[in-house]
């Protein structure tokens, strides 16, 4: 069954580094989503991305993080100068059809981000 | 605005016993989907089970369904016989219809099957 996969599982750096998260989405969707869940918290929307640009951020999604679909494959989420506060769990989802409905979004296994 | 309320933090439930787990939500949108994951302690976010808000009957899938009581604006997921690898984190999370916007999510339940 097709899966959404993120590379790596874990990425630990240092405050101020840049840190490309990797993902990529179930082959026939079209819509691609960031989510971060911060340890025992709850589940927080970062960007949806649809026909190679942003259709919706969330005010988390500020000047440091951006997304790329660089190729037909990947989506990545990029975060220019990381804080300790960035450290969480991201995952990457996708959804086949434009439109809502019954679209569920499926998810990767997550990045488990550490900012020390 | 939208928001989604999981009332039980924790609830511990023993093997084979059945399990229902609160969601209450608000919208203002006339229609709109419903959406269970599970999140195991390896951390991945797993689907569950949908109902849209125009579905005349409540949601099976497997040993999984959803008691949807749209007046009230609940979404309960009921776990059937219990197993000890349901115990995980469960969220109930909503969606516009009419749209792919972002998922709105509870702050979940966790969940521990006692053997």
């Amino acid at each position: 069954e097709p899966e959404v996969t993120q590379t790596p599982s874990h990425q630990v750096t240092q405050m101020g580094q840049e840190v490309i998260l990797r993902c990529v989405p179930i082959s026939n969707h079209l819509y691609f989503y960031w989510y971060r869940q911060i340890l025992g918290q709850k589940v927080e929307f970062l960007v949806s991305f649809y026909n190679n640009e942003i259709s919706e951020k969330s005010e988390i999604f500020d000047d440091q993080f951006s997304v790329e679909r660089p190729d037909g494959s990947n989506f990545t989420l990029k975060i220019r100068s990381t804080k300790l506060e960035d450290s969480a769990m991201y995952f990457c989802a996708s959804t086949r059809l434009a439109g809502g409905g019954r679209n569920t979004q499926y998810f990767g296994p997550g990045t488990r981000l550490t900012v020390l | 605005a939208q928001k989604i309320t999981q009332t039980q933090p924790g609830m511990f439930v023993q093997e084979k016993e059945a399990v229902t787990l609160d969601c209450t939500y608000d919208t203002s949108d006339p229609s709109y989907g419903l959406f269970w994951y599970k999140q195991p302690s390896s951390g991945e976010m797993i689907f569950l089970i949908y109902q849209g808000s125009y579905d005349q009957q409540n949601a099976t899938e497997g040993r999984y369904s959803l008691n949807f009581q749209k007046a009230r604006k609940s979404a309960n997921l009921v776990i059937s016989a219990s197993q000890l690898g349901d115990s995980a984190m469960y969220f109930c999370a909503m969606r516009p219809l009419d749209s792919n916007y972002q998922l709105i999510w509870g702050a979940g339940t966790k969940l521990i099957i006692k053997p």
